[in-house]
């Protein structure tokens, strides 16, 4: 019973390279999110996919891009890296556990850009 | 503009003490108020969850309180432990855009 599995868990960039993170869920859920967090924001959304098929933005999609391969697979591409992405990446599905209602997070991808 | 205002930052209790974490929001659209604990280098994990209807749910030792009239809720976690130090994020779902919007974060440090 993975949940939310996200590779990698690191990764340090250069200012300009592109890179995919990859997130899979195996818990049937519709919903699939990004996030990043930062010390003292808390955690901000990138992007939303609320179905196959859909996505949308969150609040901060500036320099990033989605892509919703199928219900399992959401990825999300920076495509010129800029150290103000340096962040902790988190993917999260949305569904319940047991009676409660919420998100089901990966363990994170910490990436830097120099 | 922060949807969901915490408080505190930080926080340090006493083995066996109470820890009290409180939150904050303006937009009457939320109806969905869950809270998330997380562990160094790991992803947020759902803790306890309570809807607007009800004014406290527990499960174990963690207890939500809320507010409807001042827009509060507050996650009290009762005899804490060492286990339970970790950062606690607070979350407001917006019902009609199936969206969360989480507080900033309260590190916990419980002393043994």
């Amino acid at each position: 019973n993975a949940g939310v599995t996200q590779t990698p868990k690191f990764q340090v960039l250069k200012t300009g390279q592109s890179m995919t993170l990859q997130c899979a869920q195996d818990m049937n859920h519709n919903s699939m999110y990004w996030y990043r967090q930062d010390p003292g924001m808390g955690l901000r959304l990138i992007y939303y996919s609320a179905s196959e098929g859909t996505t949308d933005k969150g609040e901060v999609p500036n320099g990033y891009n989605v892509s919703r391969l199928n219900k399992r697979e959401f990825s999300l591409r920076l495509e010129s890296a800029a150290p103000s992405q340096t962040s902790v990446y988190f993917c999260a599905s949305r569904g319940y556990k047991g009676s409660d209602y919420g998100y089901t997070f990966g363990s994170g991808t910490r990436l830097t850009v120099v | 503009q922060q949807q969901v205002k915490q408080s505190p930052q930080s926080l340090i209790v006493q083995k066996g003490g109470i820890s009290i974490i409180n939150c904050a929001y303006e937009n009457t659209a939320f109806d969905y108020f869950p809270w998330y604990q997380q562990f160094p280098g790991k992803g947020p994990a759902l803790l306890i969850a309570i809807r607007p209807d009800v004014s406290e749910k527990k499960e174990g030792r963690f207890t939500i309180s809320f507010n409807k009239s001042a827009k509060q809720f507050s996650l009290h976690i009762m005899d804490s432990q060492p286990g339970d130090s970790a950062t606690y994020f607070c979350a407001a779902r917006l019902y009609n855009f199936n969206k969360f919007y989480f507080g900033s974060g309260t590190k916990l440090n419980v002393k043994p």
